[in-house]
């Protein structure tokens, strides 16, 4: 099984700053078609997790774009450009490579 | 707009079953996979199934294989999980999800609270 890891595991951060959160996996997400499938979502509190990026850098639609996803291989990065209030909540890591796997988390807040 | 309602939740002894049900709309449902994922404060998100358009493929976490049947009804519009010989670690929210396979899973319900115990 693939195993995914975030880190932190919290992050507080004041708004209009940067942040960045970590996800390594286990073994490599490159896809026998070339591709690599790495997912982030943010789970705000009492919602159900929502789609942020896919294929490691894509944004979902309507996803503003100082949301960025990078990496490749083995180690993939989420970067907030400029947080807001509404960037509150946890984000999940998830690969797509083999079955589905998510990382254990990143919760993220205002200072 | 896409909208996923699960139902089915509830109370249920170690070693007993539960039939969770999804109801599916805003999109064509027989055009795409669906999924199960689970929420657990302890181990947080986990992906439990997910099942072809067709449903002529399925796949399982480890965990719940020959104990979780999931199956869908296109003409319902309709996704189930038949879950069986229930151990207190499947307390859980159980979300339906439509499951853009490559694409991710990209659109989630709000979500169903089993809980496994005597």
């Amino acid at each position: 099984d693939i195993v995914m890891t975030q880190t932190p595991l919290s992050l507080s951060v004041t708004p209009g700053q940067p942040a960045s959160i970590s996800c390594k996996s286990s073994q490599s997400l490159l896809h026998s078609d070339g591709k690599t499938y790495l997912y982030w979502y943010l789970q705000k509190s009492g919602q159900s997790p929502q789609l942020l990026i896919y294929d490691v850098s894509s944004r979902f639609s309507g996803v503003p774009d100082r949301f960025s996803g990078s990496g490749s291989g083995t180690d993939f990065t989420l970067k907030i450009s400029r947080v807001e209030a509404e960037d509150v909540g946890v984000y999940y890591c998830m690969q797509g490579t083999h079955f589905r796997t998510f990382g254990q988390g990143t919760k993220v807040e205002i200072k | 707009e896409v909208q996923l309602v699960e139902s089915g939740g509830g109370l249920v002894q170690p070693g007993g079953s539960l039939r969770l049900s999804c109801a599916a709309s805003g999109f064509t449902f027989s055009s795409n996979w669906v999924t199960w994922v689970r929420q657990t404060p302890g181990k947080g998100l986990e992906w439990v199934a997910n099942i072809k358009q067709d449903g002529s493929d399925k796949y399982y976490v480890d965990s719940v294989k020959g104990r979780f049947t999931i199956s869908r009804d296109n003409a319902k519009n309709s996704l189930y999980l038949q879950m069986n010989s229930l151990r207190p670690e499947d307390t859980a929210v159980y979300y339906c999800a439509r499951d853009a396979f490559h694409n991710g899973i990209d659109y989630w319900g709000q979500g169903t609270l089993v809980t496994v115990s005597s």
